[in-house]
């Protein structure tokens, strides 16, 4: 299994460009999450999925779009960025809504708005 | 709500001696708590977590944790460290019932002296 995978690692970006920010896994699992890191604030989540066409906001949603079409896929939209948006972003998943499930965690995309 | 406090941004400790980082939750309902490690440039990969089945916790590299009621804690302990386990570990707390994510502490950097 490859596990969580994101793409891609590294991205800069200009003010009020947007994209997408890529995440799949392939351990069928049914939950799938976006957090964001920033230098002493631990991480926070973005937005998060509990199946194929479920989606919900987490404590920092502003400025993000997600969707989830199938089981493997979660990507994560920027439609304008700012500067603010500059951080590293993990995408993860764990088997199901229980809470005391594992979640694994992808290798992350750091992303610079200048 | 629930939240995680981690005492001490960094923590610095000589190669050989105990490791002792302090994570202490909030929750106003039984939680599943937590301990992720990250390795620089990398993702989160979980050392141990707590899901009521043993309040004494063993994970991988020889870490541990306990969890105690009474005092609200989860920390982490190693009985000696070693140059490898120098890296950013974070608490996290999750409730049950429902889909949210993890909370997340803002982290503590270990740094292993020779």
């Amino acid at each position: 299994n490859a596990g969580v995978t994101q793409t891609p690692k590294f991205q800069v970006l200009k003010t009020g460009q947007s994209m997408t920010l890529q995440c799949a896994q392939d351990m069928n699992h049914e939950y799938m999450s976006w957090y964001r890191q920033d230098p002493g604030m631990g991480l926070r989540l973005i937005h998060y999925s509990v199946g194929a066409g479920i989606t919900d906001q987490g404590e920092v949603p502003n400025g993000y779009n997600v969707s989830r079409s199938t089981t493997e896929d979660f990507p994560l939209r920027l439609l304008s960025a700012a500067p603010s948006q500059t951080s590293v972003y993990f995408c993860a998943s764990r088997r199901s809504s229980g809470s005391g499930d594992t979640q694994y965690f992808g290798p992350g995309t750091r992303l610079t708005v200048l | 709500a629930q939240s995680v406090t981690q005492l001490g941004s960094h923590v610095s400790v000589s190669e050989g001696a105990l490791v002792l980082l302090r994570c202490n939750y909030s929750s106003s309902v039984p939680p599943y708590l937590f301990w992720y490690v990250q390795y620089p440039n990398q993702g989160l990969q979980l050392l141990l977590k707590y899901t009521s089945a043993a309040t004494l916790v063993k994970g991988i590299n020889g870490f541990e944790a306990e969890f105690k009621k009474s005092e609200t804690s989860f920390h982490l302990t190693k009985p000696s460290a070693h140059m490898s386990d120098a890296a950013e570990y974070f608490c996290a707390v999750s409730v049950g019932g429902g889909a949210d994510g993890l909370t997340f502490g803002k982290g503590t950097h270990l740094i292993i002296q020779p």
